[in-house]
């Protein structure tokens, strides 16, 4: 099974600053089949990235990804004030289970 | 608008079981994967497992092997997750999300989620 690192557990910054968000994978993730993934309370997750760096549908292009292996980041440049969340990063595309990282909030300083 | 239908809130009693729904549309109930993620109380997301409807063999996480088992329903394009010996633990708030899948049937990234069921286990 490949265990999802994320760091910062938590992230307090300003609208209009840059978050950078990390996911460490235990062993190669095979073909940058990384995920992120975006939750509100009381809401849904919602896909932000696939493929380590594809965006979404309708996702705006502050929302960045990059890495490959078994290093992977998220960065949000401009941060919004809706932007203020919790994120998930996913593994998939090997044999399952299909793990997500424990998360890491990010909240308004 | 792509969307999942989840049934509605459950209590449940320590020991016994519990049947979540998810229906989809056509399209997506023959074309993708439907999988199982659950969320304790203030915490991070568990993968469970899924389906591939169109083959009918469900892949289980090894957490709840025995545990779990999920199905579909052609006929309504409805995909269940039921778990049994439920324990306090089990609370939580359980969404399905569509999946792609690739050569092997491996599951990919999930696009669409539902909007939840919370499943409550109490005495």
């Amino acid at each position: 099974e490949i265990v999802l690192t994320q760091s910062p557990g938590t992230l307090s910054l300003s609208p209009g600053e840059r978050a950078t968000l990390s996911c460490r994978a235990s062993q190669s993730v095979s073909s940058t089949h990384l995920a992120w993934y975006q939750q509100k309370p009381g809401q849904a997750p919602r896909l932000l990235i696939f493929g380590a760096s594809s965006r979404a549908t309708g996702i705006p292009d502050r929302f960045s990804g990059s890495g490959s292996g078994t290093d992977f980041t998220l960065t949000i440049n401009r941060l919004e004030p809706e932007d203020f969340a919790v994120y998930y990063c996913q593994q998939y595309g090997n044999s399952p289970p299909y793990t997500f990282g424990q998360g890491t909030k990010l909240e308004i300083k | 608008q792509v969307q999942l239908v989840q049934s509605g809130a459950e209590v449940k009693k320590p020991g016994s079981s519990v049947k979540v729904s998810c229906k989809a549309s056509e399209d997506t109930f023959n074309n993708y994967a439907i999988t199982w993620v659950r969320q304790a109380p203030g915490q991070g997301l568990e993968w469970m497992g899924g389906i591939i409807p169109m083959f009918g063999t469900p892949n289980y996480a090894q957490t709840f092997q025995g545990r779990v088992t999920i199905t579909a329903d052609e006929s309504t394009s409805t995909v269940y997750m039921e778990l049994s010996g439920l324990r306090s633990e089990d609370t939580a708030v359980y969404y399905c999300g569509r999946v792609g899948f690739g050569e092997s049937r491996l599951f990919h990234y999930m696009d669409v989620w539902g909007k939840g069921t919370t499943v409550t286990v109490s005495s």
